[in-house]
């Protein structure tokens, strides 16, 4: 079976622009999470999604959002790029995200943004 | 909120040696804990977890953690470290009802030939 995917895998963009991540979970997975890992830092996180609502969110700004689509993808949106937001960017799947009966969440490779 | 410390920033051992990685945390409720390990260029790779039971847990490649407590601890061990554990290593926490990961600094394993 294939494992989470994430497009694209490196993105090199300037101050100010756009970016939309994308990410395909495991299939029969429901629950998508998004990471921020910021070089020599461990992952922090960002936002979860299940069956398409947002269950929680991290301390990041309003210009990141996201968005589940009805076949479990996700899209990680960046708006006003700051040089700060360099990072790889990690999305992981989970069975679903239901409390008291931990899912592991699997991790994809990551894309790799880099804002000049 | 939850929290992971990892008070090592490197960690190196010679090959054949036992391999620990420390980690402590912090948690209100039940803790759900968990150690990843990360190759360069690439995502993170699950390693073990604890969620309840035993509080030895065995893990893939050798790999075991022992979850403390009354320390708030859970240590990653390996008896015979080989070289191609060299890697980076992240200890994580979960509130329980609540699958949100909060991840240490990381632990740059060194297994020296």
């Amino acid at each position: 079976d294939a494992g989470v995917t994430q497009s694209p895998t490196h993105l090199i963009k300037t101050r100010g622009q756009h970016v939309t991540l994308r990410c395909s979970p495991i299939s029969g997975h429901k629950s998508v999470s998004w990471y921020q890992q910021v070089l020599g830092q461990g992952p922090q996180f960002i936002f979860q999604y299940y069956e398409k609502e947002e269950r929680g969110r991290g301390n990041f700004p309003d210009r990141f959002s996201a968005r589940q689509f009805p076949n479990y993808s996700s899209e990680l949106n960046v708006n006003a790029l700051l040089l700060g937001d360099s990072a790889l960017y990690l999305c992981a799947s989970s069975l679903d995200s239901s409390g008291g009966n931990y899912n592991e969440q699997f991790f994809g490779p990551g894309t790799r943004l880099t804002v000049l | 909120a939850q929290s992971v410390a990892q008070p090592e920033d490197q960690v190196n051992v010679a090959e054949g040696n036992p391999l620990t990685v420390k980690c402590t945390y912090s948690v209100s409720g039940n803790p759900y804990l968990f150690w990843y390990v990360q190759y360069p260029n690439r995502g993170l790779q699950f390693l073990l977890k604890y969620i309840t039971g035993d509080n030895l847990v065995k893990g893939s490649y050798g790999f075991e953690a022992e979850f403390n407590k009354s320390q708030t601890s859970f240590h990653l061990k390996k008896p015979s470290a080989l070289v191609s554990d060299s890697a980076l290593y992240f200890c994580a926490v979960a509130r329980y009802g609540n699958n949100r990961l909060a991840f240490g600094k990381g632990n740059q394993v060194v297994v020296i030939p």
